[in-house]
């Protein structure tokens, strides 16, 4: 059973790379979530996606892009890293309906120096 | 969205029950409850929902009030690996975008 997949595992940038998060489901669902989660805090929601070709913004999205040309991947793009990007990043994806679970991946921890 | 307080942290014995509160007063008639945990070092993991009866699963169980201003995640045996951070999360079954909102939670700490 693969479920959520997140590459890679870790991740060390310098301040102004630019780096591709993948995230890749095999569960068919229709919605796909971006958090980031800094230490000691909840999951903060970046983007997501309701089906391929729809993305939409969550509560911190600046410095970052995604795209949905599959039901299956929702990548996430950083352009220009920053230290304040450091953080752990986790995907999501979930059936469209409030009474259903969503599954989480294992997360990128990503450093920016 | 309607806001969830949790207790920052709380402590347990292992085998013994734990129950983990959760109020949101200002949860709608279509506010679904809903609990994930989060194990050290791994993304979060759904433990139950409801909405307004009671709810059993093989990991836990869910009492809601009668208000549904508050609801209690019960772990009937804690074990060591339970320790986790708990969330309680509302989710708005008013429209199509579902999406869920993290807050602190409540740090989970099991002794043996």
């Amino acid at each position: 059973n693969a479920g959520v997949t997140q590459t890679p595992k870790f991740r060390i940038l310098k301040i102004g790379q630019s780096m591709t998060l993948q995230c890749t489901q095999d569960m068919n669902h229709n919605y796909m979530y971006w958090y980031r989660q800094d230490p000691g805090m909840g999951l903060k929601l970046i983007y997501y996606s309701v089906g391929a070709g729809i993305t939409d913004k969550g509560e911190v999205p600046n410095g970052y892009n995604v795209s949905r040309s599959t039901t299956e991947d929702f990548p996430l793009r950083l352009e220009l890293a920053a230290p304040s990007q450091t953080s752990v990043y986790f995907c999501a994806s979930s059936y469209p309906s409030v009474g259903t679970e969503a599954f989480f991946g294992q997360g990128t921890r990503l450093t920016v120096v | 969205d309607a806001k969830t307080t949790q207790p920052n942290s709380m402590e347990s014995n292992e085998e013994e029950p734990v129950h983990l509160p959760c109020n949101h007063s200002t949860i709608s008639g279509t506010d679904y409850i809903h609990w994930y945990r989060q194990l050290p070092s791994q993304g979060p993991e759904y433990v139950i929902h409801g909405l307004t009866s009671n709810v059993n699963n093989r990991m836990a169980s869910l009492a809601i009030a009668e208000d549904r201003k508050s609801s209690t995640l019960i772990l009937h045996r804690a074990t060591l690996r339970d320790a986790a951070v708990y969330y309680c999360i509302l989710m708005w079954s008013g429209g199509s975008n579902y999406k869920l909102t993290f807050g602190k939670g409540t740090l989970l700490t099991v002794n043996p």
